[in-house]
């Protein structure tokens, strides 16, 4: 099944430990975002890849990077942790901005 | 004022019932508007997507109102598994059609 894969699905790390969380597809869609997300709040973009072309939002912390090597993966860096950083990760694709389809989540946890 | 609005809940029927949501936007400019589904720590799946003349999908109807800018979700016959979290979506309009902002959800609750 065509499906969005994010791994891992679980990831502790500690305060200011560099962690990269990946995300792949077999959609072959050209759009993927890294969206964040907190207890009951709304999933929050971080940025997204239209094709290479990449697309920051304003207020996404330096902290927080991103790579697309190509069209299936797409990787969430985040640089040195802080215990605001803990969330669920959420990446998703679509077919050039239409309905955007998630991954499960991956739950970071910051010690 | 937020982007996207909802009313958190939670809402809590019985089995059978008739529920709606409500979910208004700020940007009158916003072209495409959805529903997603969310389970308890699990990711957003995708409902429905919101058409001008309303869509109907089983016991779902989502419906759009450009003119007071809300779009309206209808669940009938409500089920024990229809208990979760629903988002609406709107689409920006600064990068296309490709980029959404998501309301923070209302919760249902379905009692047997």
């Amino acid at each position: 099944d065509a499906m969005v894969i994010q791994n891992p699905r679980y990831q502790v790390t500690q305060f200011g430990k560099p962690v990269t969380l990946s995300c792949s597809q077999t959609l072959n869609h050209n759009v993927m975002y890294w969206y964040q997300q907190k207890s009951s709040q709304a999933p929050k973009l971080l940025f997204h890849y239209y094709d290479k072309d990449f697309n920051n939002e304003a207020d996404t912390p330096d902290n927080f990077q991103s790579r697309r090597p190509n069209t299936s993966f797409c990787f969430l860096d985040i640089r040195s942790p802080g215990l605001g950083d803990a969330a669920m990760y959420l990446c998703a694709t679509s077919a050039s901005g239409y309905e955007q389809y998630f991954g499960p989540g991956t739950r970071l946890t910051v010690t | 004022r937020k982007e996207v609005e909802q009313d958190p809940g939670p809402f809590n029927v019985p089995e059978g019932a008739t529920v709606a949501f409500n979910c208004t936007y700020s940007n009158s400019a916003s072209q495409s508007f959805f529903w997603y589904r969310q389970d308890c720590r699990k990711e957003p799946k995708l409902l429905m997507s919101v058409y001008s003349s309303g869509n109907e999908d089983g016991r779902f109807t989502a419906q759009l109102n450009r003119a007071s800018q809300y779009i309206s979700l209808l669940i009938r016959d409500s089920k024990l598994s229809d208990s979760a979290t629903y988002l609406c979506a709107v689409s920006r309009t600064d990068t296309g059609r490709r980029a959404l902002t998501f309301g923070s959800g209302t919760r249902l609750q379905v009692q047997p």
